[in-house]
């Protein structure tokens, strides 16, 4: 079965602090895994893809096929980076995403 | 900020009856997905229409249904409405619909079944 999980529903950090929101997925074939943010009364977008290999706002993701994971990380979070994350997963035919159930990063000052 | 409108924001019906959603997308995006997003979970694929034709769907019965117009702006339909309906529908339309495709979400509609 297809799926997506995020097993933390909040995570909190301090300032400064190194943040990873954990994702892990389950794909028969080889999918594209994004992660979307949705900041305070804005709407979901894309963050990254992991075909992109980059930085975005200091965070990156790299996709583990051993583990079927596709971690977030950034090294010093701050307040700004404070949204809901969303793990997802494409599938090979570009038809159907699938989300995770999101994890809320609380950056404290 | 995208151009990926929906209508209405807010929306109450009750059981049983029906209700029509509509998004209209940036101008050149031959695909239109539709998500329900319940209250504490992610998006949930409904289904996925391309230049006008349904070529995706996930797990919703029959009563969901979707139209696709010429331009650019798209529909989504549910018969016989039940409480566990209640949620938000975001559509978000994209290029060719190829699984590198960025989607740009709209802002939603939130709807109350009673």
């Amino acid at each position: 079965a297809q799926r997506v999980t995020q097993p933390e529903k909040l995570l909190s950090v301090f300032k400064g602090a190194p943040v990873e929101l954990k994702c892990n997925y389950s794909y028969s074939g080889s999918p594209e895994l994004f992660w979307y943010v949705q900041y305070s009364r804005q709407r979901l977008q894309l963050l990254l893809r992991h075909i992109s290999r980059e930085s975005i706002k200091g965070f990156t993701a790299d996709l583990n096929k051993g583990e079927t994971s596709f971690h977030l990380k950034k090294p010093f979070a701050q307040e700004e980076d404070s949204a809901m994350y969303y793990c997802a997963l494409r599938n090979t035919g570009g038809f159907k995403t699938i989300f995770g159930a999101g994890t809320r990063l609380f950056v404290k000052a | 900020e995208t151009g990926v409108t929906q209508s209405p924001t807010h929306l109450i019906k009750t059981r049983g009856q029906q209700v029509t959603l509509r998004c209209s997308s940036q101008s050149g995006h031959n695909t239109v997905s539709w998500y329900q997003q319940a209250l504490g979970q992610g998006p949930q694929f409904i289904f996925q229409y391309y230049r006008e034709e349904e070529n995706g769907r996930g797990n919703f019965p029959p009563r969901f249904s979707g139209l696709q117009f010429p331009n650019y702006s798209s529909e989504l339909n549910v018969n016989a409405l039940e409480l566990d309906d209640s949620a938000l529908y975001l559509c978000a339309s994209g290029g060719e619909g190829t699984s590198t495709d960025t989607q740009y979400f709209g802002p939603g509609t939130r709807l109350t079944v009673l």
